[in-house]
């Protein structure tokens, strides 16, 4: 079975720019999830997706913002895009049954790099 | 709240030495535990999980986790360190319920291995 799979791996963009990135699920996961890495904050929750509605959601600001669609794929944006945006964003996938304690497995992520 | 801490940044060992990577974690419910292993420029790869049963938890790689309530702990081990297994290693805790696909992450510890 495939992984999680993220599109593209790098992205470089400039400030007040905005950038889509892109994440398939493992199939049959209904769930995703979606993180930011940093060498400063480390892994940090931005939000989670389940059957195609926003079912949580980390704090971050409103610049940040996702997406699902019906074959569970999901899609993440950044507008206005901050130096500070710069990171490796993670997503990942579960099957989401009762949500807590399912695994979460992690594509290897897109590396965005602000200038 | 929920929070990891994760002692030590960086540990080194030798080829065959024992691993001991520290996990102390504070959760007002009973806590879902995992540990995770990132290679550089990958994602996040599952070792171990604790939900409930037994304390002693078996993972791959010929890593384990003990859970232990008093002292609020899930250290990893593992008996004989390999070159490959030099990585950084993520403890992270699931919130419980009303929190669906989200963990929280420790800082990391980055394991080198000297041969």
């Amino acid at each position: 079975k495939a992984g999680v799979t993220q599109t593209p791996r790098y992205l470089i963009k400039t400030r007040g720019q905005q950038v889509t990135l892109s994440c398939s699920p493992i199939s049959g996961h209904r769930s995703v999830s979606w993180y930011q890495q940093t060498p400063g904050q480390g892994l940090q929750f931005l939000f989670e997706y389940f059957s195609e509605t926003q079912r949580n959601k980390g704090n971050f600001p409103g610049r940040f913002s996702g997406r699902q669609f019906s074959n569970s794929r999901s899609e993440m944006n950044v507008s206005t895009l901050e130096l500070g945006d710069s990171a490796l964003y993670l997503c990942a996938s579960s099957l989401a049954g009762t949500g807590v304690a399912d695994t979460q497995y992690f594509g290897p992520g897109t590396r965005l790099t602000v200038l | 709240a929920q929070s990891v801490t994760q002692l030590g940044s960086h540990v080194s060992v030798s080829e065959g030495a024992l691993v001991l990577l520290r996990c102390n974690y504070s959760s007002s419910v009973p806590p879902y535990l995992f540990w995770y292993v990132q290679y550089p420029n990958q994602g996040l790869q599952l070792l171990l999980k604790y939900t409930t049963g037994a304390t002693l938890v078996k993972g791959i790689n010929g890593f384990e986790a003990e859970f232990k309530k008093s002292e609020t702990s899930f250290h990893l081990t593992k008996p004989s360190a390999h070159m490959s297994d030099a990585a950084e290693y993520f403890c992270a805790v699931s919130p419980g319920s009303g929190n669906t696909g989200k963990l929280i992450f420790g800082q990391g510890t980055t394991l080198q291995v000297k041969p």
